[in-house]
């Protein structure tokens, strides 16, 4: 079935420090995975997206990583900001002919400052 | 603002009525989708719609039905309302069907059922 696991749930970090956070995808045929931040009581809103023929894809302090045959990608944040706090939401499109998006159980980022 | 424009903001309502969200995409987009986000499911694709025809299902129950009319927007109908019903109910809208067309989501439409 379509799945993707997403870790952790919740992250804590430093304000500068870096943060990571892992997405597993189950459909082979998913070929196109975003990233969504969501504050408190707001929308989620693209913050980077990768597609299956691309390994790595940076925007500034943001950077996504894509194993294909692993089935499992990542978004790093680094120099983290008080403002980067929020939650974010892996998905996947597992068909090229809807672009239906499956998402991850969300992970809370807190950053302290 | 992301252009995706979602009413009502707010819904209260009992057990067993029936409610209707609407969503109008943005100029432009053919694309809808809907999804719901409860506490202990994430967000969870319901269904989509590409210029007035349905073109995928997720986890929809038979309860909700939607369409989307010539002017492309989209109304979700929730019947038989269910204390578990109780969600924010999110539109999202793309240019075009199929993947890697950015989906741009509305402010959502938070019901709650008591």
């Amino acid at each position: 079935g379509e799945n993707v696991e997403q870790h952790p749930s919740t992250l804590s970090v430093q304000e500068g420090d870096s943060a990571v956070i892992k997405c597993t995808y189950s459909d082979s045929a998913s070929n196109y995975f975003p990233w969504y931040k969501q504050e408190l009581g707001k929308r989620p809103q693209l913050i980077i997206d990768i597609r299956s023929n691309v390994g790595e894809k940076k925007d500034q302090r943001i950077a996504v990583t894509l194993n294909k045959t692993a089935k499992h990608f990542s978004l790093h944040i680094t120099e983290t900001q008080p403002e980067d706090s929020a939650v974010y939401f892996c998905a996947a499109s597992p068909s090229s002919n809807t672009g239906k998006l499956i998402f991850g159980q969300g992970t809370t980022l807190q950053v302290k400052p | 603002d992301s252009g995706v424009t979602q009413t009502p903001k707010h819904l209260i309502t009992a057990t067993g009525q029936r409610v209707t969200l609407r969503c109008s995409p943005r100029s432009g987009d053919l694309s809808v989708y809907w999804y719901q986000q409860s506490l202990d499911q994430g967000l969870q694709f319901l269904i989509q719609y590409y210029n007035g025809e349905e073109r995928a299902k997720g986890n929809i129950l038979e309860r909700f039905s939607a369409q989307q009319f010539p002017d492309l927007h989209s109304e979700l109908n929730l019947s038989s309302l269910e204390l578990g019903d109780s969600a924010l109910y999110f539109c999202a809208s793309s240019v075009a069907v199929g993947s890697g067309y950015e989906q741009y989501f509305g402010p959502g439409t938070r019901l709650t059922v008591t």
